[in-house]
Parts: structure tokens; sequence; C-alpha cells
């Protein structure tokens, strides 16, 4: 069976420039979320997706950031534009069941 | 204060012995837990729930204390490959969806 997907692995832009990742989660799983990971800390949940719809996105920056999941199954997380405190690793994960989550490799971002 | 704190270690441990540590949280009615374990540079992968009655699975116990809002992990005849960061996860009370994660405890298996 197939794990969650994110693309890409690695993205390195300059600030005030936009990104986006993807994620494909696995097959069957409704809740799918997004997280932000800095070094040496746990994920921060960013946003969280039961089907289509956004049911937790409290900690979303919603001036710069924005994310998307149509039709409930992959789902893009954008930022637009970039700075530089947002270096990072941007995890991926879905789940079937409560507090069961899967992860994507993750896409690693460095702002310059 | 954090919701979820946890011992960022490291904690050294020579090979084949056992090592234990906690990770506390705040809100008295989180409803669920759980242990991931992150390798270097990997994605997180759940290792095991946590039940009220504590649980165990292989070298690996967790208890929970929900008197003292702590959860705890032992590792028993410690392998090498047990070298990982060790993530303390606690689930919201209002909504079994949103979790919150610990910054994580380092474990060091040694020769």
């Amino acid at each position: 069976e197939a794990g969650v997907v994110q693309s890409p692995r690695y993205k390195i832009i300059e600030k005030k420039q936009p990104v986006a990742f993807w994620c494909n989660p696995i097959s069957g799983h409704n809740t799918l979320y997004w997280y932000l990971q800095n070094l040496g800390q746990g994920p921060e949940l960013l946003i969280r997706y039961e089907n289509e719809e956004a049911v937790d996105d409290s900690q979303l920056p919603k001036d710069r950031f924005s994310a998307e999941r149509l039709k409930g199954v992959d789902s893009t997380l954008k930022i637009q534009p970039a700075e530089l405190g947002d270096s990072a690793v941007y995890l991926c994960a879905s789940s079937l069941l409560p507090g069961e989550l899967f992860f994507g490799e993750g896409s690693r971002l460095t702002v310059l | 204060r954090k919701e979820v704190e946890q011992d960022p270690g490291p904690f050294n441990v020579p090979e084949g012995a056992t090592v234990a540590f906690n990770c506390t949280y705040s809100n008295s009615a989180s409803q669920s837990f759980f242990w991931y374990r992150q390798d270097c540079r990997k994605e997180p992968k759940l290792l095991m729930s946590v039940y009220s009655s504590g649980n165990e699975d292989g070298r690996f116990t967790a208890q929970l204390n929900r008197a003292s809002q702590y959860i705890s992990l032992l590792i028993r005849d410690s392998k090498l490959s047990d070298s990982a960061t060790y993530l303390c996860v606690v689930s919201s009370a209002d909504s079994w969806g949103k979790l919150q994660f610990g910054a994580g405890t380092q474990v060091v298996v040694t020769p």
C-alpha cells in the first residue's frame, strides 16, 4: 500500500517568492493534516481537513498561507510571499483512526 | 506553559540497558495519548498508543498517570536502532483530531 506522498522533497527560494507543496494521502484516509516542523521542535499543526472541509485552521497564518483539498483527496499548501522564518519542514499526514497519523517524508523549505 | 512538555535529553543509554522518560500535559481533560518516534531527518512514525491501564509492545512499555498528568515510555534491552527522538502526542479534550506534539526526547543508544 502506498504511503503519504509529498512533493517536492526540497525547495530553495528567495524571500518574497511563492512556493507550493503537494500531498497525496493514503487512499481512504479522510483526515489530512499539514504540519510545520522546525529543527529540534515537534510538529505544529497548520491545518486539518476532514474530507474537503478545513475543520481546524486556527494556526494557519492566513495572510500568507493558504491550503486547499479539492475533492477531499490530495491537498496543496501555498505560501505567498515566503519569509525567511518560513524555512522549515512541511509535513503532511493522513489518518483513518484518531491519533494514528501516517506522515509523508516532508518538504524541506529553505528561504534565502 | 506548553501544553505538552518533554525533557529534550539526550538520554545516553548503553546497549542492553533500560531507559525511561516522561511527558507532561497541561489539559486534564485530554483524551488520548500516543508515542511517536522520529529518526534523524525522517518523518515521525507511530510507536504506540497509550491506554489507561498501561500497555506493552515488545520491549516498549507505556504508562498513563492521569492524576499527575503525565505519560511515560520505558524501553528495555535497548538496541542501537532505538536511537531516535521520541515524540509525545496528546489529543485535545474537545476534538480527538486535534493533536499536540511535544518537542521530543532524544535517546542515543551507545555500543
